[in-house]
């Protein structure tokens, strides 16, 4: 079951610091979050597993609520190239049977 | 640059006919993905393969299939197409069996007139 993003759009000023979530209907082993740029490929932010750490990039983090199957996506202190469209994909724990659900994105619009 | 090659960029076809979208993985990984990508649905999981063998299976239809072949690279064969077909579709591949950091091609966008 495609796991649910919000919000779907999010316009931020450079500096301001913004908060994506990402919640399942199913308990979830993994949670992973790809930016796509417009045009492009995406690409790989992070993985965060059940039972794992909070886990973290320069300005970008992420949390993993095993208890509410959520996690959010945190962006500390927007730069531009942070614009793009953001996807979390779950990995049901119960299945586990490896597929990867992508939610539809978030897109985030950084301004000057 | 992933890494990853994916060819042709770009195909137009028309409806009722078949075409095949080659992969390339990175040097040293052995899972091969396939996603379609529409403008309203995100990134949907078609099917995965590991060495050679299929891994996992999403909601890929039956007029697909896909393959990977012993030098790793894999095909993904669309035929009888329609309309709805349109969209991006994209491999990425890894190094293990299961889910962990993946890397996209740049995509082959299919257009079917």
């Amino acid at each position: 079951q495609q796991p649910v993003q919000s919000p779907q759009a999010v316009i931020l000023r450079e500096g301001e610091d913004a908060v994506i979530n990402c919640s399942s209907s199913k308990a979830l082993y993994s949670v992973h979050w790809y930016r796509q740029k417009h045009g492009e490929a995406p690409v790989f932010l992070m993985i965060l597993l059940k039972g794992g750490e909070q886990k973290g990039h320069e300005k970008i983090s992420a949390s993993f609520n095993e208890k509410k199957q959520q996690s959010s996506l945190y962006l500390t202190a927007s730069q531009l190239s942070y614009s793009g469209t953001y996807f979390c994909g779950t990995e049901s724990e119960v299945n586990r049977d490896d597929k990867i659900i992508f939610g539809k994105g978030t897109r985030l619009h950084i301004l000057p | 640059d992933s890494g990853v090659t994916q060819t042709p960029k770009h195909l137009i076809t028309a409806t009722g006919q078949r075409v095949t979208l080659r992969c390339s993985p990175r040097s040293g990984d052995l899972s091969v993905y396939w996603y379609q990508q529409s403008l309203d649905q995100g990134l949907q999981f078609l099917i995965q393969y590991y060495n050679g063998e299929e891994r996992a299976k999403g909601n890929i239809l039956e007029r697909f299939s896909a393959q990977q072949f012993p030098d790793l690279h894999s095909e993904l064969n669309l035929s009888s197409l329609e309309l709805g077909d349109s969209a991006l579709y994209f491999c990425a591949s890894s190094a293990g069996p299961f889910n962990t950091e993946a890397f996209f091609g740049q995509g082959t966008r299919l257009t079917v007139v």
